[in-house]
């Protein structure tokens, strides 16, 4: 079955860091983009970055850059977002994203991590 | 910064026909920004309705069609149903590795 498996809700406090993986499998993990997409309560998507799981290669959006980096492990097919300096605005649901890169279509969602930032 | 634009909410009869639009800040939208629109419903998933500017992702109802019109994107709705009222999103490429999405649109069908 082709789908992306996220990890588990994270709570955290002000300052302080937090890892959230995706898993992806029912496909060849280096065929395809990894994006991470984060939606806030309430509020409306935002991208966050791109891995090429192939190369490891990332690009990040302009608001995140120095606080995110994501990594990949072609061993288990796994994608990780890390954030850091978080803050209360960080609190969302973060969801990883396949592309298909002849397409240019987000065709694979999945489910959400809800990392809550609070003290 | 690159801000991508989007009508805050929008209303259509059923039946009816809406058109909603994706413009950005910088200049004008086209086929290179590979405009797609995600519709949501409130606790689900995003559902990808429309990826490279006009092409209807799989299992999509042909009632909903993307285009570019004059200098933005756009996703069409023709027939309006009940189950179409949602949030939709467009995402644009805006080049060197980067996407935008655009703020949102409440669609309300009544």
């Amino acid at each position: 079955q082709v789908q992306l498996e996220q990890s588990g809700a994270e709570v955290r406090e002000p300052g302080a860091s937090v890892k959230i993986s995706c898993e992806a499998s029912g496909y060849t993990f280096i065929n395809y983009y990894i994006h991470w997409v984060r939606q806030a309560p309430g509020q409306g998507l935002e991208w966050v970055g791109i891995i090429n799981p192939s190369s490891g290669k990332t690009t990040y959006g302009q608001k995140f850059q120095g606080r995110v980096t994501v990594t990949r492990d072609t061993s288990t097919s796994t994608v990780y977002m890390e954030l850091s300096s978080l803050i209360s605005e960080d609190t969302a649901v973060y969801k990883c994203v396949r592309e298909d890169y002849d397409s240019r279509s987000f065709d694979l969602w999945g489910p959400g991590t809800m990392v809550t930032v609070s003290s | 910064q690159t801000v991508v634009t989007q009508e805050p909410s929008f209303s259509v009869s059923p039946g009816g026909t809406v058109t909603l639009t994706c413009g950005l800040n910088s200049g004008s939208v086209s086929t290179s920004h590979y405009p797609s629109w995600y519709q949501q419903t409130p606790g689900q998933p995003p559902r990808t309705l429309i990826y490279s500017a006009n092409v209807r992702s799989f299992g999509v109802p042909d009632r909903f069609s993307g285009s570019i019109l004059g200098n933005q994107a756009a996703l069409t709705i023709t027939g309006a149903q009940a189950d179409d009222e949602s949030d939709y999103y467009c995402l644009l490429y805006i080049g060197r590795g980067i996407w935008v999405f655009g703020g949102g649109t409440k669609l309300t069908v009544l």
